[in-house]
């Protein structure tokens, strides 16, 4: 079974440029995450999916970040525009659903974003 | 609200040493509980995971974690420590509370010496 696609896998950009991220999860899987992780620390949910609807953004700052699931398969995360503490992990995970026994989650590898 | 701690953020054995990690949770309902391991530069994989029945919960990799409700932990253990073992790991609870979202600790590195 393929696991959690992301890409690109490392990015460098300068402040107050955009970046996307790209998403493919488990096939089958309904929910889809995307996580910030700065170093250090545990991850942080930004958004979370249901299909291709929105469960929870509260903690995505939307002035700046934008994500889409389209026709409830790959999805997207977009900064625009970035800024410096930006720089952190961000992570991708799927799971078959977002309740009761079908909730664990699976990872990405993560794509590693530099904000200079 | 729920809430994970994770005592020591970087912790050191030898090789061939007993490994402890510590994970002390806070959940008004019975919470589903995990751990993961992050290699470097790799994305987070489950080890193991406690969904309310046994309450000794064996993982891969020799990992195993004990749910204990009356102390509101879950401490991570290996009987012996290898030198592929050194990596962040991280505690975290879901439960209906959370909308069964996973909450984080801060993580835990650990450090494997010859």
């Amino acid at each position: 079974e393929a696991g959690v696609a992301q890409s690109p896998r490392y990015k460098i950009i300068e402040k107050r440029q955009s970046v996307a991220f790209w998403c493919n999860p488990i096939s089958g899987h309904a929910t889809l995450y995307w996580y910030q992780q700065i170093l250090g620390q545990g991850p942080k949910l930004l958004i979370q999916f249901q299909n291709n609807g929105v469960v929870d953004d509260s903690q995505l700052p939307k002035d700046r970040f934008s994500a889409e699931r389209l026709k409830g398969v790959d999805s997207t995360l977009k900064i625009q525009p970035a800024k410096l503490e930006d720089s952190a992990v961000y992570l991708c995970a799927s799971s078959f659903g977002a309740g009761g026994t079908s909730y664990e989650q699976y990872f990405g590898p993560g794509t590693r974003l530099t904000v200079t | 609200a729920q809430s994970v701690t994770q005592l020591g953020s970087h912790v050191s054995v030898s090789e061939g040493a007993l490994v402890l990690l510590r994970c002390n949770y806070s959940s008004s309902v019975p919470p589903y509980l995990f751990w993961y391991v992050q290699y470097p530069n790799q994305g987070l994989q489950l080890l193991l995971k406690y969904t309310s029945a046994a309450t000794l919960v064996k993982g891969i990799n020799g990992f195993e974690a004990e749910f204990k409700k009356s102390e509101t932990s879950f401490h991570l253990t290996k009987p012996s420590a290898h030198m592929s073992d050194a990596a962040e790991y991280f505690c975290a609870v879901s439960d209906r509370e959370s909308n069964y979202q996973l909450i984080w600790g801060a993580g835990t590195k650990l450090i494997i010496k010859p």
